[in-house]
C-alpha cells in the first residue's frame, strides 16, 4: 500500500505567523491528495482536494501544492482556529491511505 | 445544510457484534458513494469500507474483510456498518463520510469500544 509520511510530527507556531506542512507518498499519487483539519471531539474538515483546490468556505490563506510524491500545505497568518491536527490523504492508489498527522500547536 | 449523524456505538465484548448507522440530510444521498473511516485512540485516520451509490459495489480494507459489512438504504438516506467478530483492535471512533476520493463532509463520529 501507499505509505503517507507527514512532517513534522508537531509544529509550534505563533498566531499571525505562517506554517508549512509536508506530506510524502511512498509512490506516486498523481494529484489525488486531500488535506483535512481535525480538532479533538469534532468532525474532521476537508481543506484541500486534488492537491491544490480549496474546499468550499476555506480561506485563501490556506493553499496546497505538489504532485507525484511531494505535497505541501501552507497556511499564512495563523488564526486560533487553525491550531489542530492536519492529515493528508491519497486517493489514487488502492487502498486509499492517510498520513499519521501533523499537530500544529500554539507557540 | 449537509449533515451526517452516526449512531450505534458503544461497549461490546470481544467476539461480539455491533451495527452502526449514519443518517444523511441536506443532499441527494443516493447520488454519492459513502465511506466509513475510523480512528483508534491516539492513532491516525484509517479507511474501513465504502459503497457505491446504488449499493452494487462494496470495498473493504483487508483487516475487516469477512467481519464487517457495509450497506445502505437510499429510501431512508442511511448508511450502515455491521461489525461482527469484533476485536480489541477495532476500538475506535467510526466516522461516516461522503465520497470515495476526498471526503466531505464528515460526521461527528461514534465510539466503539471492544473490551471485556
Amino acid at each position: 500500500e501507499t505509505v503517507m509520511t507527514q512532517s513534522p510530527a508537531t509544529l509550534s507556531v505563533s498566531p499571525g505567523e505562517g506554517a508549512t506542512l509536508s506530506c510524502r507518498a511512498s509512490q506516486s499519487v498523481s494529484s489525488k491528495l486531500a488535506w483535512y483539519l481535525h480538532k479533538p471531539g469534532q468532525a474532521p474538515r476537508l481543506l484541500i482536494y486534488d492537491a491544490s483546490t480549496r474546499a468550499t468556505g476555506v480561506p485563501s490563506r490556506v493553499s496546497g501544492s505538489g504532485s507525484g510524491t511531494e505535497f505541501t500545505l501552507t497556511i499564512s497568518g495563523l488564526h486560533s482556529e487553525d491550531f489542530a491536527i492536519f492529515y493528508c490523504h491519497q486517493y489514487n492508489n488502492w487502498p486509499y491511505t492517510f498520513g499519521q498527522g501533523t499537530k500544529l500547536e500554539i507557540k | 445544510e449537509v449533515q451526517l449523524v452516526e449512531s450505534g456505538g458503544g461497549l461490546v465484548q470481544p467476539g461480539g457484534s455491533l451495527r452502526l448507522s449514519c443518517g444523511a440530510s441536506g443532499f441527494s444521498f443516493s447520488n454519492f458513494w459513502m465511506t466509513w473511516v475510523r480512528q483508534a485512540p491516539g492513532k491516525g485516520l484509517e479507511w474501513v469500507a465504502n459503497i457505491k451509490e446504488d449499493g452494487s459495489q462494496k470495498d473493504y480494507v483487508d483487516f475487516v474483510k469477512g467481519r464487517f459489512t457495509i450497506s445502505r438504504d437510499n429510501a431512508k438516506n442511511s448508511l450502515y456498518l455491521q461489525m461482527n467478530s469484533l476485536r480489541a483492535e477495532d476500538t475506535a471512533v467510526y466516522y461516516c463520510v461522503r465520497g470515495i476520493g476526498w471526503f466531505d463532509p464528515w460526521g461527528q463520529g461514534t465510539l466503539v469500544t471492544v473490551s471485556s
